[in-house]
């Protein structure tokens, strides 16, 4: 059975950093793509960033570009997002999400961990 | 970037009716869209990708169409697990932007 499981959110005041962790089981980590998608308390969804399998193809909102940086370590089967000089509309609730994309590059996002909570305030 | 809007915002429906929602984007994604569902205090889950395509497990009663700009989910024989919000999201292009939402609750 596939599971994400996400850690290291928490409270954090603006400027200040935080590392989220991903742990993946149930399929093989390395072949598949991910995001991260975060949801501020009772608002939508936000897509974060992408990495690819592979790690050669990497993208950001520019909302975050140039402060969050995503990796992956596929020996760990972990995804990771450094999250730095933190906003106050960067709270919310931050998910990794499995990305299904096809050898077309279709993308869809077939597998969510339950999300950790990250909170920016002073 | 490209943007998606989503209407109705909200909407309440009975068990039993059929309910159609509408996502637009503002260019032409061709049928670059997937929906996913998400109940209160759990994750989303995908329900169909590339406009039509349910995901395994997805009853029958789900149903995605449109191309370029328009798209619709539609829910027939709504049953009591279905009250949630529905978010459209294109990908055809980062970033991948994700419609409003909108929330389907009981009349």
């Amino acid at each position: 059975e596939v599971e994400l499981v996400e850690s290291g959110g928490g409270l954090v005041q603006p400027g200040g950093s935080l590392r989220l962790s991903c742990a993946a089981s149930g399929f093989t980590f390395s072949e598949y793509s991910f995001n991260w998608v975060r949801q501020a308390p009772g608002k939508g969804l936000e897509w974060v960033s992408y990495i690819s399998s592979s790690l050669r193809t990497i993208y950001y909102a520019d909302s975050v570009r140039g402060r969050f940086t995503i990796s992956r370590d596929n020996a760990d089967n972990s995804l990771y997002l450094q999250m730095n000089n933190l906003r106050d509309e960067d709270t919310g609730l931050y998910y990794c999400a499995r990305d299904a994309v096809d050898t077309s590059g279709y993308h869809s996002l077939d597998n969510w961990g339950p999300g950790t909570l990250v909170t920016v305030s002073s | 970037d490209l943007q998606m809007t989503q209407s109705p915002s909200s909407l309440s429906a009975s068990v039993g009716d059929t309910v159609t929602i509408t996502c637009r984007a503002s260019q032409t994604i061709y049928t670059y869209l997937n929906w996913y569902q998400q109940k209160p205090g759990k994750a989303p889950t995908l329900l169909i990708y590339f406009t039509s395509t349910l995901q395994s497990g997805v009853p029958s009663r789900f149903s995605g169409g449109g191309s370029d700009m328009d798209f619709t989910l539609t829910i027939n024989n709504l049953q009591p697990e279905d009250f949630a919000s529905y978010y459209c999201q294109q990908s055809y292009d980062t970033p991948f932007t994700f419609g409003p939402g909108t929330k389907v609750d009981i009349k």
